[in-house]
């Protein structure tokens, strides 16, 4: 069975640094694109971050040179590592396997997500 | 960044009901979208893909059709279980993967 198990979220001062990871059990994080995708409260999604299988990574604008995502293969973990926190960056963050199937072009979704992560960035 | 917008942003209906939720894509994304299903509390959970494609053990009650820049999903006899906010996805280009802002459906 597929699992994700997010950890480390919490109450951090605005500048401080966070590391989520989120466990992974039934399938093979390195093998897979994963993904974090934040909710604002009361707010609609919004794609964070991106490893790839070959280990490229991508990240979304507002986050660009302050979160690393990242992956330890011998613990089929995936991390984000987040820095220079600001207040607009408090969400619950999930973690996400981001399946491709190739049929009639290169299809990608988000299968299977953790339960989520607090982060609260606040004085 | 390709924009996704969403119609209605919320609305009420009843047990029974057939129900469809519009999203627009900023430009044309072929079939490269996707539908989540989000209750509160709780992680979205994928419903289509490839604007059409029903995730193994959605029920068949959810449909999806469109492509380009018009998609729409349906619910053709709306359940106590699918009260909830639903969200479409484009992946036709990226970074970034955007969503869009989310049509909630509570009961009337």
């Amino acid at each position: 069975e597929v699992q994700l198990v997010e950890s480390g979220g919490g109450l951090v001062q605005p500048g401080g640094s966070l590391r989520l990871s989120c466990a992974a059990s039934g399938f093979t994080v390195s093998s897979n694109y994963m993904s974090w995708v934040r909710q604002a409260p009361g707010k609609g999604l919004e794609w964070v971050s991106v490893i790839y299988s070959g280990g490229s990574t991508y990240y979304a604008d507002s986050v660009k040179g302050r979160f690393t995502i990242s992956r330890d293969n011998s613990k089929n973990t995936l991390y984000l590592q987040m820095n220079s926190l600001r207040a607009e960056d408090t969400a619950v963050y999930y973690c996400a396997r981001d399946s491709i199937t190739m049929v009639r072009g290169t299809h990608r979704y988000f299968d299977y997500w953790g339960q989520g992560t607090l982060v609260t960035v606040s004085s | 960044a390709i924009r996704m917008t969403q119609s209605p942003s919320s609305f009420s209906a009843s047990t029974g009901d057939r129900v469809t939720i519009t999203c627009r894509a900023s430009q044309g994304i072929s079939s490269y979208l996707a539908w989540y299903q989000q209750k509160p509390g709780k992680a979205p959970k994928l419903l289509i893909y490839a604007a059409s494609t029903l995730q193994s053990g959605v029920p068949s009650r959810f449909s999806g059709s469109g492509s380009g820049t018009d998609f729409t999903l349906t619910i053709s006899c709306l359940q106590s279980e699918d009260f909830a906010t639903y969200y479409c996805q484009q992946y036709y280009s990226y970074p970034p993967i955007t969503f869009g802002p989310g049509t909630k459906v509570d009961i009337k």
